[in-house]
């Protein structure tokens, strides 16, 4: 990726099961987004996480926010089929309107 | 309305020959991107306009050239294309560190 260590991972998991991503970056930022990406389409925002807020719930979705590590994480409860997709963290580098993302994740949820 | 539409949905270039690819957003956003993704890869930013200032990546500076004539158009043309350039290019948009608001992508495939 342009900026991050984001292991690039593929995970396969059985419906049902919980499942947590992770994302680390180097330069300064103040928000976190979470964006997934189903097969021939552009990505779509899940979720953002600034940095006054440690941890973030959107239905089945949870986001956290170490900035003192800079790593946030995307945890998933209960994967469903629907939930496969890649999964890309992203941030603005140095606050600015440069956003690059990480490696991303292929996550696969079986029936 | 979210929509960020692109066209061409597919384009098929000969080596060495121009591709131009179009952008619009009717969300009256100040920042308009191009990223390059290639498959198992992270989006790559090219460039970004944020309002009639272009920004380049130092990697990507003489490959790619833009225009935005107005708020809601952005276009992104490589003069000559070459084997490398096959790609899924995806133009976003957003207000300034904001979420990107992602199109469905231009496929070119450089033969």
């Amino acid at each position: 990726s342009q900026w991050g260590e984001e292991n690039l991972q593929a995970l396969s998991i059985q419906e049902g099961e919980d499942v947590t991503m992770n994302c680390s970056y180097k330069t300064y930022t103040t928000v976190v987004h979470w964006y997934r990406q189903d097969s021939g389409r552009g990505p779509a925002l899940i979720i953002l996480i600034r940095s006054n807020e440690r941890e973030k719930r959107s239905g089945r979705l949870r986001a956290t926010l170490d900035t003192s590590s800079q790593s946030s994480s995307l945890s998933i409860t209960a994967a469903q089929c629907e939930d496969t997709a890649v999964y890309f963290c992203a941030t603005h580098r140095n606050n600015n309107n440069r956003i690059f993302f990480g490696d991303g994740t292929q996550l696969v949820v079986k029936p | 309305d979210t929509t960020v539409k692109q066209n061409p949905r597919y384009k098929l270039a000969r080596v060495g020959k121009p591709v131009n690819l179009i952008c619009s957003q009717t969300m009256n956003h100040d920042t308009m991107y191009w990223y390059q993704k290639k498959p198992n890869q992270a989006p790559k930013l090219l460039l970004f306009y944020y309002d009639k200032i272009l920004n380049r990546e130092a990697d990507t500076f003489e490959k790619f050239q833009s225009s935005r004539p107005n708020n809601s158009f952005c276009s992104l043309y490589i003069g000559s294309a070459g084997l490398e350039y096959s790609a899924m290019y995806l133009c976003a948009s957003s207000r300034v560190t904001g979420q990107l608001y992602f199109g469905e992508g231009s496929k070119l495939t450089v033969l």
